[in-house]
């Protein structure tokens, strides 16, 4: 079993629709939890972080933890075109490593 | 400020060769993270230091090394190129262990 597993996708959504992007992780003592997105050609760059179960709302994006479930998901609302772009999520691993999923890629049609 | 910076941008080596990448943390970072992108396995983690110390290695084989310096700066280094290592290497770096990070632009070498 990956460490951390994500849908590759793509995923194809309707512009100003919701995108919502699924992230499992192994370790039931991981801790802290990003998402990071990556345009073509482009290194990630950190869209959010959430530590605690719940949810967690930052403008359009809203990250949403489950540690019981070992679940952790990202929702874009009004997605737009430029939102395009692969989406990773990371999990701390053995308490400080921090390990990515091999990422979504989300495709926003006008 | 500053971010993360690191040389060169591209490479280009033949098997056999080895190679030595530079990575400069944002000022006040203390840990730096190297990661191998490949677009089949995604983003492998590499090694990870603090403080001069290597806190975490990732699956890779000896070949792969690193070190980092008392200003935080990094390098990694890659004995013996193999086609496979082609890749494009980021280089990460946060102010404490477990806080978000902060991505290079990356070095993208190629082994012919």
């Amino acid at each position: 079993q990956k460490e951390v597993e994500q849908n590759s996708g793509p995923l194809s959504v309707p512009e100003g629709a919701i995108a919502s992007l699924n992230c499992t992780y192994s370790d039931r003592g991981s801790q802290s939890f990003f998402w990071y997105r990556q345009y073509s050609g482009k290194s990630p760059e950190l869209i959010m972080s959430i530590y605690s179960n719940g949810d967690k709302e930052d403008g359009r994006f809203t990250a949403q933890l489950n540690k019981a479930s070992q679940y952790v998901s990202l929702l874009i609302r009004d997605s737009q075109p430029s939102d395009s772009a692969t989406y990773l999520c990371a999990v701390n691993i053995d308490t400080d490593k921090l390990i990515f999923g091999t990422g979504t890629r989300l495709q926003v049609f006008p | 400020k500053a971010g993360v910076t690191q040389t060169p941008r591209y490479l280009i080596k033949t098997r056999g060769q080895q190679v030595t990448l530079s990575c400069s943390p944002i000022s006040g970072h203390r840990s730096v993270s190297w990661y191998q992108q490949t677009p089949g396995q995604g983003l492998q983690f590499l090694f990870e230091y603090f403080s001069e110390t290597q806190r975490n290695k990732g699956n890779f084989p000896g070949r792969f090394s690193g070190r980092q310096f008392s200003n935080s700066r990094s390098e990694m280094n890659v004995s013996t190129l193999e086609l496979g290592d082609s890749a494009l290497y980021l280089c990460a770096s946060s102010r404490q262990q477990n806080e978000k990070l902060f991505f290079g632009s990356g070095t993208q070498l190629s082994v012919l």
